[in-house]
Protein backbone atom coordinates (compact mmCIF):
# COMPACT_ATOMS: atom_id res chain seq x y z
CA UNK A 1 0.00 0.00 0.00
CA UNK A 2 2.03 3.27 -1.18
CA UNK A 3 1.58 5.94 1.49
CA UNK A 4 3.46 8.37 -0.36
CA UNK A 5 2.75 8.89 -4.04
CA UNK A 6 4.22 10.59 -6.80
CA UNK A 7 2.68 10.11 -10.15
CA UNK A 8 4.90 12.17 -12.49
CA UNK A 9 7.51 9.76 -13.29
CA UNK A 10 9.77 12.44 -15.26
CA UNK A 11 9.88 16.48 -15.65
CA UNK A 12 11.55 18.20 -18.66
CA UNK A 13 12.51 21.52 -17.85
CA UNK A 14 14.77 24.50 -19.83
CA UNK A 15 17.85 25.37 -18.14
CA UNK A 16 16.34 28.39 -16.06
CA UNK A 17 12.94 27.94 -15.78
CA UNK A 18 11.22 26.56 -12.85
CA UNK A 19 10.52 23.22 -11.97
CA UNK A 20 7.49 21.63 -9.96
CA UNK A 21 7.67 18.48 -8.68
CA UNK A 22 4.16 17.15 -6.46
CA UNK A 23 3.73 14.63 -3.83
CA UNK A 24 0.51 13.13 -2.77
CA UNK A 25 0.13 11.46 0.58
CA UNK A 26 -2.68 9.15 2.10
CA UNK A 27 -1.79 9.18 6.10
CA UNK A 28 -3.31 11.47 8.03
CA UNK A 29 -0.78 10.95 10.77
CA UNK A 30 2.35 11.93 8.90
CA UNK A 31 4.15 15.05 10.01
CA UNK A 32 7.32 15.43 8.53
CA UNK A 33 8.03 15.25 5.23
CA UNK A 34 11.19 15.51 3.03
CA UNK A 35 12.48 15.54 -0.10
CA UNK A 36 15.75 13.81 -1.66
CA UNK A 37 17.59 13.61 -4.42
CA UNK A 38 19.29 11.09 -6.01
CA UNK A 39 22.20 10.69 -8.95
CA UNK A 40 22.73 7.52 -10.67
CA UNK A 41 25.32 5.11 -9.09
CA UNK A 42 24.79 7.00 -5.77
CA UNK A 43 22.72 6.72 -2.37
CA UNK A 44 20.12 9.59 -1.79
CA UNK A 45 20.85 12.61 -0.61
CA UNK A 46 18.53 14.60 1.45
CA UNK A 47 17.54 18.06 0.03
CA UNK A 48 14.80 19.65 2.09
CA UNK A 49 12.21 19.38 4.80
CA UNK A 50 9.08 20.25 6.29
CA UNK A 51 7.22 19.73 9.32
CA UNK A 52 3.68 20.01 9.34
CA UNK A 53 3.11 23.04 11.70
CA UNK A 54 4.48 25.22 8.85
CA UNK A 55 3.44 25.45 5.23
CA UNK A 56 6.36 26.48 3.48
CA UNK A 57 10.03 26.19 3.76
CA UNK A 58 12.94 27.61 1.85
CA UNK A 59 16.49 27.06 1.24
CA UNK A 60 18.20 28.93 -1.35
CA UNK A 61 16.72 28.01 -4.78
CA UNK A 62 14.94 25.08 -3.25
CA UNK A 63 11.22 25.46 -1.74
CA UNK A 64 8.69 22.82 -0.28
CA UNK A 65 5.07 24.01 -0.05
CA UNK A 66 2.88 21.61 1.99
CA UNK A 67 -1.20 21.53 2.31
CA UNK A 68 -2.11 19.30 4.52
CA UNK A 69 -5.85 19.06 3.84
CA UNK A 70 -5.02 18.42 0.28
CA UNK A 71 -2.23 15.91 1.83
CA UNK A 72 0.03 17.38 -0.87
CA UNK A 73 2.94 18.67 -0.94
CA UNK A 74 5.39 20.18 -3.67
CA UNK A 75 8.72 20.80 -4.31
CA UNK A 76 9.85 24.12 -6.34
CA UNK A 77 13.53 24.26 -7.95
CA UNK A 78 14.35 28.52 -9.08
CA UNK A 79 16.13 28.26 -11.32
CA UNK A 80 16.40 24.87 -12.95
CA UNK A 81 20.36 24.15 -13.24
CA UNK A 82 21.63 21.44 -15.59
CA UNK A 83 23.17 19.83 -12.24
CA UNK A 84 20.01 19.25 -10.94
CA UNK A 85 19.02 16.82 -13.60
CA UNK A 86 18.36 13.68 -10.68
CA UNK A 87 15.95 11.36 -9.59
CA UNK A 88 14.16 13.09 -7.08
CA UNK A 89 12.05 11.41 -4.23
CA UNK A 90 9.76 12.56 -1.60
CA UNK A 91 9.45 10.92 2.07
CA UNK A 92 7.03 11.35 4.60
CA UNK A 93 7.35 9.94 8.42
CA UNK A 94 4.52 9.96 11.35
CA UNK A 95 6.44 9.92 15.37
CA UNK A 96 8.08 6.82 14.62
CA UNK A 97 10.38 8.08 12.14
CA UNK A 98 9.82 5.52 9.69
CA UNK A 99 10.62 6.74 6.28
CA UNK A 100 7.96 6.17 3.54
CA UNK A 101 9.19 7.68 0.03
CA UNK A 102 7.44 7.76 -3.06
CA UNK A 103 8.14 5.93 -6.25
CA UNK A 104 10.47 9.11 -7.79
CA UNK A 105 10.41 11.66 -10.46
CA UNK A 106 13.47 11.93 -12.78
CA UNK A 107 13.91 15.25 -13.70
CA UNK A 108 16.10 16.43 -16.47
CA UNK A 109 16.97 19.87 -17.12
CA UNK A 110 17.66 20.79 -20.96
CA UNK A 111 20.56 23.38 -21.69
CA UNK B 1 33.36 12.61 7.21
CA UNK B 2 31.07 10.96 8.52
CA UNK B 3 28.96 8.26 5.92
CA UNK B 4 27.09 4.84 5.79
CA UNK B 5 29.34 2.26 4.57
CA UNK B 6 27.58 -0.36 2.51
CA UNK B 7 29.71 -4.11 1.29
CA UNK B 8 29.97 -5.30 -1.07
CA UNK B 9 29.02 -2.14 -4.04
CA UNK B 10 27.96 -4.91 -6.25
CA UNK B 11 27.27 -8.35 -6.42
CA UNK B 12 26.58 -11.10 -8.61
CA UNK B 13 25.40 -14.65 -7.53
CA UNK B 14 23.90 -17.89 -9.00
CA UNK B 15 19.84 -18.39 -7.76
CA UNK B 16 19.86 -20.37 -5.08
CA UNK B 17 22.69 -18.95 -3.66
CA UNK B 18 23.23 -16.93 -0.13
CA UNK B 19 24.05 -13.25 -0.10
CA UNK B 20 24.95 -11.13 3.07
CA UNK B 21 24.97 -7.24 2.38
CA UNK B 22 26.83 -5.53 5.47
CA UNK B 23 26.27 -1.79 6.61
CA UNK B 24 27.98 0.50 8.87
CA UNK B 25 25.52 3.26 9.91
CA UNK B 26 27.18 6.38 11.03
CA UNK B 27 28.51 6.59 14.67
CA UNK B 28 25.93 7.55 17.36
CA UNK B 29 22.63 7.23 14.75
CA UNK B 30 20.55 4.45 16.92
CA UNK B 31 17.99 3.99 13.79
CA UNK B 32 19.18 1.81 10.67
CA UNK B 33 16.73 1.42 7.60
CA UNK B 34 17.39 -1.51 4.42
CA UNK B 35 15.40 -0.06 1.71
CA UNK B 36 15.05 -1.73 -2.13
CA UNK B 37 14.55 0.23 -5.03
CA UNK B 38 12.67 -0.76 -7.99
CA UNK B 39 11.45 0.56 -11.02
CA UNK B 40 7.73 0.56 -9.55
CA UNK B 41 7.28 0.76 -5.93
CA UNK B 42 11.06 3.44 -5.67
CA UNK B 43 12.34 3.11 -2.26
CA UNK B 44 9.89 0.37 -0.76
CA UNK B 45 11.16 -0.41 3.19
CA UNK B 46 12.19 -3.91 3.64
CA UNK B 47 12.90 -3.26 7.87
CA UNK B 48 14.23 -0.45 10.45
CA UNK B 49 15.63 -1.52 13.60
CA UNK B 50 16.06 1.32 16.67
CA UNK B 51 18.79 0.79 19.14
CA UNK B 52 19.30 -2.73 17.29
CA UNK B 53 16.28 -4.07 17.50
CA UNK B 54 13.91 -4.41 14.72
CA UNK B 55 10.59 -2.11 14.83
CA UNK B 56 9.36 -3.44 11.27
CA UNK B 57 9.92 -5.95 9.27
CA UNK B 58 6.93 -6.22 7.21
CA UNK B 59 7.93 -5.54 3.84
CA UNK B 60 10.82 -8.36 3.99
CA UNK B 61 9.51 -11.82 2.49
CA UNK B 62 9.87 -13.25 5.39
CA UNK B 63 11.01 -16.40 3.75
CA UNK B 64 13.76 -16.19 2.29
CA UNK B 65 15.05 -12.40 3.91
CA UNK B 66 16.37 -11.81 7.34
CA UNK B 67 18.11 -8.50 8.88
CA UNK B 68 20.04 -8.23 12.02
CA UNK B 69 22.43 -5.95 13.78
CA UNK B 70 24.83 -7.64 15.33
CA UNK B 71 26.25 -4.66 17.15
CA UNK B 72 25.41 -1.00 16.83
CA UNK B 73 28.11 -0.88 14.27
CA UNK B 74 27.00 -3.25 11.93
CA UNK B 75 23.50 -3.74 9.80
CA UNK B 76 23.08 -6.82 8.01
CA UNK B 77 20.80 -8.08 5.41
CA UNK B 78 20.88 -11.57 4.17
CA UNK B 79 18.86 -13.51 1.52
CA UNK B 80 18.89 -16.71 1.18
CA UNK B 81 18.20 -18.86 -0.81
CA UNK B 82 18.32 -15.61 -3.26
CA UNK B 83 15.82 -15.64 -6.77
CA UNK B 84 16.48 -13.46 -9.74
CA UNK B 85 13.46 -11.19 -8.96
CA UNK B 86 15.38 -9.96 -5.51
CA UNK B 87 17.72 -8.19 -7.99
CA UNK B 88 17.94 -4.58 -7.29
CA UNK B 89 19.66 -1.89 -5.61
CA UNK B 90 19.46 -2.37 -1.73
CA UNK B 91 20.30 0.80 0.34
CA UNK B 92 20.94 0.85 3.97
CA UNK B 93 20.20 4.28 5.77
CA UNK B 94 20.64 5.45 9.54
CA UNK B 95 19.28 8.78 11.48
CA UNK B 96 18.45 10.17 14.72
CA UNK B 97 15.26 10.06 15.69
CA UNK B 98 15.40 13.85 17.21
CA UNK B 99 13.38 16.13 15.86
CA UNK B 100 13.50 17.44 12.12
CA UNK B 101 16.17 14.91 11.11
CA UNK B 102 17.00 13.32 8.22
CA UNK B 103 18.54 9.59 7.76
CA UNK B 104 21.54 9.51 5.94
CA UNK B 105 22.08 6.80 2.90
CA UNK B 106 24.95 5.14 1.87
CA UNK B 107 25.84 4.26 -1.66
CA UNK B 108 24.00 1.21 -2.20
CA UNK B 109 24.71 -2.68 -2.83
CA UNK B 110 23.35 -3.59 -6.57
CA UNK B 111 22.32 -7.35 -6.60
CA UNK B 112 22.02 -9.20 -9.75
CA UNK B 113 21.01 -12.96 -9.38
CA UNK B 114 21.39 -14.86 -12.39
Amino acid sequence: DQQVKQNSPSLSVQEGRISILNCDYTNSMFDYFLWYKKYPAEGPTFLISISSIKDKNEDGRFTVFLNKSAKHLSLHIVPSQPGDSAVYFCAASKWDYKLSFGAGTTVTVRA
Amino acid sequence: DARVTQTPRHKVTEMGQEVTMRCQPILGHNTVFWYRQTMMQGLELLAYFRNRAPLDDSGMPKDRFSAEMPDATLATLKIQPSEPRDSAVYFCASGLPTENTEAFFGQGTRLTVV
